[in-house]
């Protein structure tokens, strides 16, 4: 398989459930992504990961916990989520950091969350 | 104040016409890149192309063109010979230098709709 790939692609959980997205890469990239995209809200980044250590967490709430146990896979484990954490969650990758070209994203599908 | 703006929610065009979608961006680096990505009804997101802020030439691939005019801080997609298939969600984003580059900024996107 190629690319960047999201398990599962929905999902729909109750608020005092624990579940955890997926992610893997099959590209050789360092640096992994995720991403919250709600409706009418532009892309929010959440978490990067570079070599398997955490560079970037952008406030993100605790019920999130982010885990990159190799560079080719993500976690983002999930626990008494809230209503309004309901969005499309993505996942990308990236040969490293820097403001080149040659650092585009891959993206994968997203996985669709619904908490009810 | 919004780093990456897109005016346009949403643009109508005319199969076979070509289109412009605007995005500006800010900020005071001195070394940044512009990316475009367009997101189908799908959901996953596609990586179309790239600008840095040092290029001295316009960014084109294939059917996609940026106008970059750096003293207006603008980076507008051009799409020459719209497709049906171009119908879908696109993004503008910017990773700046003083961020390590790990982080990327997307403006809130313009969705076009390509009439046959």
């Amino acid at each position: 398989e190629t690319g960047v790939t999201q398990t599962p692609r929905h999902l729909v959980m109750g608020m005092t459930n624990k579940k955890s997205l997926k992610c893997e890469q099959h590209l050789g990239h360092n640096a992994m992504y995720w991403y919250k995209q709600s409706a009418k809200k532009p892309l929010e980044l959440m978490f990067v990961y570079s070599l398997e250590e955490r560079v970037e967490n952008n406030s993100v709430p605790s019920r999130f916990s982010p885990e990159c146990p190799n560079s080719s896979h993500l976690f983002l484990h999930l626990h008494t989520l809230q209503p309004e954490d309901s969005a499309l969650y993505l996942c990308a990758s990236s040969v490293g950091s820097g403001t080149s070209g040659d650092n585009e994203q891959f993206f994968g599908p997203g996985t669709r969350l619904t908490v009810l | 104040a919004q780093k990456i703006t897109q005016t346009q929610p949403g643009m109508f065009v005319q199969e076979k016409e070509a289109v412009t979608l605007d995005c500006t961006y800010d900020t005071s680096d001195q070394s940044y890149g512009l990316f475009w990505y367009k997101q189908p009804s799908s959901g996953e997101m596609i990586f179309l192309i790239y600008q840095g802020s040092y290029d001295e030439q316009n960014a084109t691939e294939g059917r996609y063109s940026l106008n970059f005019q750096k003293a207006r801080k603008s980076a507008n997609l051009v799409i020459s010979a719209s497709q049906l298939g171009d119908s879908a969600m696109y993004f503008c984003a910017m990773r700046e230098g003083r961020s390590g580059g790990f982080k990327t900024i997307f403006g809130a996107g313009t969705r076009l709709f390509v009439k046959a």
